[in-house]
């Protein structure tokens, strides 16, 4: 089982605003990445750290934490945005790294 | 641009071994670590360990240790991964990632090569 928590599916309506989690304790002491994967595609870094996004990122991509939850919100979500959404961050021994069991994200 | 390409498919028997590479491009090689993430049909990601592309020091998964190796060349900046004893549940697309980490921000892995898809049948 994963250190890492997260909801297997979410909805939101075109142009709304989502939140998608992930929890664990080790977030608690480490930051999250999250990565967007699209069916058939490798995995796409869309925000780490403290609140960072790649260049080529669109702004309503934002990450957030506290305790031991961290968050990625999509402001005014778009058609092209529904994929599935993996968080990432180390384990509890700070050593190895650990996935989230991912979140499937439709936009209605 | 910054970009990693993976070897091709791979089709193998239990008990077999697979090694797959992944070739750097646009960066020094040796400024990041290279990361191994696998994803079976269907399922989330799964970290499988990290090779250190100065070094040559890998670590791997728990659920690995004895059957995986990672290892670099940098003379033709390529990164392998063997997998040793392969099981129908090792059926799965393989991907190599560039390991990014600053102590402001933690860890991340970006770019990923497009993956490699190994089956194993019996």
């Amino acid at each position: 089982s994963s250190e890492l928590t997260q909801d297997p599916a979410v909805s939101v309506a075109l142009g709304q605003t989502v939140r998608i989690t992930c929890q664990g304790d080790s977030l608690r002491n480490n930051y999250a990445a999250w990565y967007q994967q699209r069916p058939g595609q490798a995995p796409l870094l869309v925000i780490y750290g403290q609140n960072n996004r790649p260049s080529g990122i669109p702004d309503r991509f934002s990450g957030s934490s506290s305790g031991n939850t961290a968050s990625l919100t999509i402001t005014g979500a778009q058609a092209e945005d529904e994929a599935d959404y993996h968080c990432n961050s180390r384990d509890s021994s700070g050593k190895h790294q650990v996935f989230g069991g991912g979140t499937k994200l439709t936009v209605l | 641009q910054v970009q990693l390409v993976q070897s091709g498919a791979e089709v193998k028997k239990t008990g077999a071994s697979v090694k797959v590479s992944c070739k750097a491009s646009g960066y020094i090689f040796t400024n990041h670590g290279i990361t191994w993430v696998r994803q079976a049909p269907g399922q989330g990601l799964e970290w499988m360990g990290w090779v250190s592309t100065y070094t040559g020091n890998a670590d791997f998964a728990q659920s690995l240790q004895g059957r995986v190796s990672m290892t670099t060349d940098t003379s033709t900046s390529t990164a392998y991964m063997e997998l040793r004893s392969l099981r129908t549940d090792d059926t799965a697309v393989y991907y190599c990632a560039r390991w990014g980490f600053s102590w402001n921000d933690g860890d991340w892995f970006d770019p990923w090569g497009q993956g490699t898809l190994v089956i194993v049948s019996s």
